[in-house]
């Protein structure tokens, strides 16, 4: 059974940093890419980062360019979203998915992990 | 960037409607549009994928059509488990995205 178990999140100030995890178990971890997607309160779905099977290629929505780094860690199963400088607008329930890559679907889900940014 | 647009925003049903959500996008996905349901509280489940493959383990009565841009999600005949949030999302191009969602309420 596929499994991904998000951590890491919590309250944080304005200008701060959090780093989220992402433990995955139930498939062969270094043949696919990984997603960090978001939804801030009581809104829609959001794609933040995407890696690729072996780390070599990155992807970022405009909105975190240059304040978050995705890295995965594939002897561990494990996906990290490091968050830098984050601003009020970073509050949301932060998903880790399972991705095939391009034209493919997010077919699992973790339970999320929220994250606050708030002084 | 492809934008989605999804139809209705909300919707009243009851346990045994038909119910189709429509999705269109602002240029053509192929056959590249993914379906999920959202249940609150809960992590997004996929439902369909490039546009008419039903994920395994889904119940039948959800099936998708489409191609281009414009794609429609149906519910064969609603059970009180499917009172949810329905989301399309485009994988045809980066950055990937996700329509507003429609809301399936009990009428």
């Amino acid at each position: 059974e596929v499994q991904l178990v998000e951590s890491g999140g919590g309250l944080v100030q304005p200008g701060g940093s959090l780093r989220l995890s992402c433990a995955a178990s139930g498939f062969t971890f270094g043949n696919y890419w990984m997603t960090w997607l978001r939804q801030a309160p009581g809104k829609g779905l959001e794609g933040v980062a995407s890696i690729k099977k072996d780390g070599s290629e990155k992807y970022y929505v405009d909105s975190v360019k240059g304040r978050v780094t995705i890295s995965r860690d594939n002897a561990k199963n494990s996906v990290y979203l490091q968050m830098n400088n984050l601003r009020a607008e970073d509050t949301a329930v932060y998903y880790c998915a399972k991705w095939r890559g391009s034209q493919s679907e997010f077919d699992h889900w973790g339970q999320g992990t929220l994250v606050t940014v708030s002084s | 960037d492809i934008q989605m647009t999804q139809s209705p925003s909300s919707l009243s049903a009851s346990v045994g409607d038909r119910v189709t959500i429509t999705c269109r996008t602002s240029q053509s996905a192929s056959i590249y549009l993914n379906w999920y349901q959202q249940k609150p509280g809960k992590a997004p489940n996929l439902l369909i994928y490039a546009a008419s493959n039903l994920q395994s383990g889904v119940p039948s009565r959800f099936s998708g059509s489409g191609s281009g841009t414009d794609f429609t999600l149906t519910i064969s005949s609603l059970q009180p488990e499917d009172f949810a949030t329905y989301y399309c999302q485009q994988s045809y191009s980066a950055p990937l995205t996700f329509g507003g969602g429609t809301k399936v309420e009990s009428k």
